[in-house]
């Protein structure tokens, strides 16, 4: 499968804390998306960081991309209890593809 | 407001019912997709359309049938042939292949 994998699949963390979540991955990527969801909602795209990219920074968003490790990461800075969401990583494995391979997601709980 | 709209939010039928889900988008996006999501899982690809009166089929594809008729419009049947087709299903589109996309709300379908 070339579905990616979050890890850690639960995260609690207080509020003003960064949140840490990592996706692997498992052949080579045209690019690599972050996407959140809202319990019971429809997934929200967050970042998009293409595999010529190794960085990119989006208001309290930081998203990391290796692709020698075929791993990516997503930080949120100074977290707040609306952050509260599950994670998803979808890689994009050639230019032109219609299928995003999405990941498990990782279960964010943000303490007020 | 731009967006994509999917109806209804919950939806109940009897085993051996045929069931339509729609899905409308005003985004002007030539992609739709179509995605289920059962609890602790990533979202799995059962139909997607590049455009108008052409779709393919993705990994799930059994037990569901799609027509694309109108660029806005991508509805989705859920068969009776479908072995298990409790779960929340979410219609996506992107403006172009491998372009991030954008999600309705959902629909989550019992059936009983």
């Amino acid at each position: 499968s070339q579905q990616g994998e979050e890890d850690p699949q639960a995260l609690s963390i207080q509020e003003g804390e960064n949140a840490t979540m990592n996706c692997s991955y498992k052949t080579s990527i045209n690019n690599l998306q972050w996407y959140r969801q809202n319990s019971g909602r429809g997934l929200v795209h967050l970042i998009l960081i293409r595999s010529n990219e190794r960085e990119k920074h989006s208001g309290r968003l930081r998203v990391t991309l290796d692709t020698s490790k075929k791993s990516s990461s997503l930080l949120i800075t100074a977290s707040r209890a609306a952050d509260t969401a599950s994670y998803f990583c979808a890689t994009d494995v050639s230019p032109g593809a219609n299928n995003l391979f999405f990941g498990t997601g990782t279960r964010l709980t943000v303490i007020p | 407001d731009g967006g994509i709209t999917q109806s209804p939010k919950y939806l109940f039928r009897k085993e051996g019912q045929n069931v339509t889900l729609s899905c409308e988008q005003n985004l002007n996006h030539d992609a739709m997709y179509w995605y289920r999501q059962d609890p602790g899982q990533g979202l799995r690809l059962i139909y997607y359309s590049q455009i108008v009166n052409d779709f393919q089929k993705g990994d799930i594809a059994e037990g569901y049938s799609v027509s694309r008729e109108k660029k806005e419009s991508f509805p989705l049947t859920v068969t009776s042939a479908q072995k298990n087709p409790t779960a929340f299903y979410l219609c996506a589109s992107s403006i172009v292949e491998s372009s991030p996309l954008h999600f309705g709300n959902g629909t989550r379908l019992t059936v009983t």
